[in-house]
């Protein structure tokens, strides 16, 4: 079965420190990869998205996110957290080979930056 | 250029009752998925709709049921309603079904099941 795993509920860091949210996922063949933002009651906004090429893809807001096939991890990642950077984060999957937009979200994790 | 808009914005409901949520895609955009997300989770597929067909359905009952509008707008119908119907839900629209473009996705309807 096709999942997507966030093994942390929440992860804190420093205002100005770097920050590293992991995602590893399970689907057959190589997916699309993709991180949304969601901020207290609004809908999910997207960051970025890995389709193919470099396995660093930089996105929205300063963040970025480096593809490890090998690892079967797609983990967000940004150089230096700001406070406005918190908020719940979500990886989520597409099968390259289905003919719809189906995404697989993982459980999702929240970002909490102190200043 | 408008984004995805949903309504209403909140909605409480009894069990076994019947709900209906909107959803205005973006412009230009043809396709709208609809996705389900419980407290404390990651949205769950439910439909897609493109050029007003259902094009996939997730792990979801019958009741649950929805339409594509000519102007690419859609609702979501959840019949008989139940406890655990209460979730968040998310519309989400793009140009095409599927591939590699990126979803957009309104702010949600939140629905309450007493």
């Amino acid at each position: 079965a096709q999942s997507v795993a966030q093994p942390e509920d929440q992860v804190n860091v420093a205002e100005g420190n770097p920050l590293t949210v992991k995602c590893t996922y399970s689907v057959s063949g190589n997916p699309y990869l993709f991180w949304y933002v969601q901020y207290p009651n609004r809908g999910l906004q997207f960051l970025l998205k890995y389709i193919t090429g470099d396995n660093l893809v930089k996105g929205s807001y300063g963040f970025e996110a480096e593809f490890n096939k090998s690892q079967t991890s797609f983990h967000l990642k940004k150089p230096s957290a700001l406070v406005s950077d918190s908020a719940l984060y979500f990886c989520a999957v597409r099968d390259r080979g289905g003919n719809t937009g189906k995404l697989i979200f993982g459980q999702g994790t929240t970002l909490q930056v102190k200043p | 250029e408008t984004g995805v808009t949903q309504s209403p914005t909140h909605l409480i409901k009894t069990r076994g009752q019947q709900v209906t949520l909107r959803c205005s895609s973006q412009s230009g955009h043809n396709t709208v998925s609809w996705y389900q997300q419980a407290l404390g989770q990651g949205p769950q597929f439910i439909f897609q709709y493109y050029r007003e067909e259902e094009n996939g359905r997730g792990n979801f009952p019958p009741r649950f049921s929805g339409l594509q509008f000519p102007n690419y707008s859609s609702e979501l119908n959840v019949n008989a309603l139940e406890l655990d119907d209460s979730a968040l839900y998310l519309c989400a629209s793009s140009l095409g079904s599927g591939g590699v473009n990126e979803q957009f996705f309104g702010p949600g309807t939140r629905l309450t099941v007493l």
